[in-house]
């Protein structure tokens, strides 16, 4: 399978400033990455599809302007949390679409986000 | 719309017990069915998976029935090992046209399963 790869591992920021979490697909080139948030003891709750070159699709309920996602390149996404608060810290994932068969996922390890 | 029902864990086990982990799912269509294991500081992987109705996925000794009729996908396995201790994550994917993703996926809850020797 596809290897994916997240950093930083592990973040703790300020109230009130910005992270920026990285995810790389190191050995295929992803035309599409998904970012998931997953809470202590619960299910991967997906926040957006990523495309490359296009805008990202966000689910509903999730912030554009908060959870802003860049796919510039076919190894990498990234997902910069703006303005985080503490209500922001969370178990951010990546995973990339598989090709193929694309509805197969390749997931990174996470990132551990805690802001203070 | 879709979604993903899971039995509540923790389950706990002793070494070559036998496993059953539940899930039910709601879907409009014609999903996919996933198990995906998270092993203690990994990302997921993916465990098997079907893609059809009486298909039945298989790996590492665990295997799991897409059952349409009753809208289930239970993972078991016949003698679970200390190794298998993971969370494990029911999910359904569902084809979506417009041009979005092929491959977007619901989870369940996760079940956290311990194995002691």
């Amino acid at each position: 399978g596809a290897v994916v790869s997240q950093h930083p591992s592990r973040v703790i920021c300020k109230s009130g400033t910005s992270v920026k979490i990285e995810c790389r697909s190191l050995d295929f080139q992803a035309t599409t990455m998904f970012w998931y948030r997953q809470f202590p003891k619960q299910s991967l709750m997906l926040m957006a599809t990523s495309n490359e070159g296009s805008k990202a699709t966000y689910e509903q309920g999730v912030e554009k302007d908060k959870f802003l996602i860049n796919h510039a390149s076919l190894t990498l996404s990234t997902l910069t949390v703006t303005s985080a608060h503490p209500e922001d810290s969370s178990f951010y994932i990546c995973s990339t679409e598989g090709v193929p068969p694309r509805d197969t996922q390749y997931f990174g390890p996470g990132t551990r986000l805690t802001v203070l | 719309g879709n979604s993903v029902t899971q039995m509540e864990g923790p389950v706990t086990l002793s070494e070559e017990a036998f496993l059953t982990i539940n899930c039910t799912y709601t879907a409009t269509g014609y999903p996919s069915l996933f198990w995906y294991v998270q092993y203690p500081g990994e990302g997921l992987q993916l465990l098997l998976k079907a893609t059809k109705a009486d298909d039945k996925g298989s790996n590492k000794g665990f295997e799991a029935t897409y059952r349409k009729e009753t809208t289930s996908f239970h993972l078991e396995k016949g003698s679970v090992q200390v190794s298998d201790s993971a969370v494990y994550f029911c999910a359904l994917s569902e084809a979506s046209g417009g041009g979005t993703s092929y491959g977007k996926l619901t989870f369940g809850q996760g079940t956290i399963l311990t194995v002691h020797p």
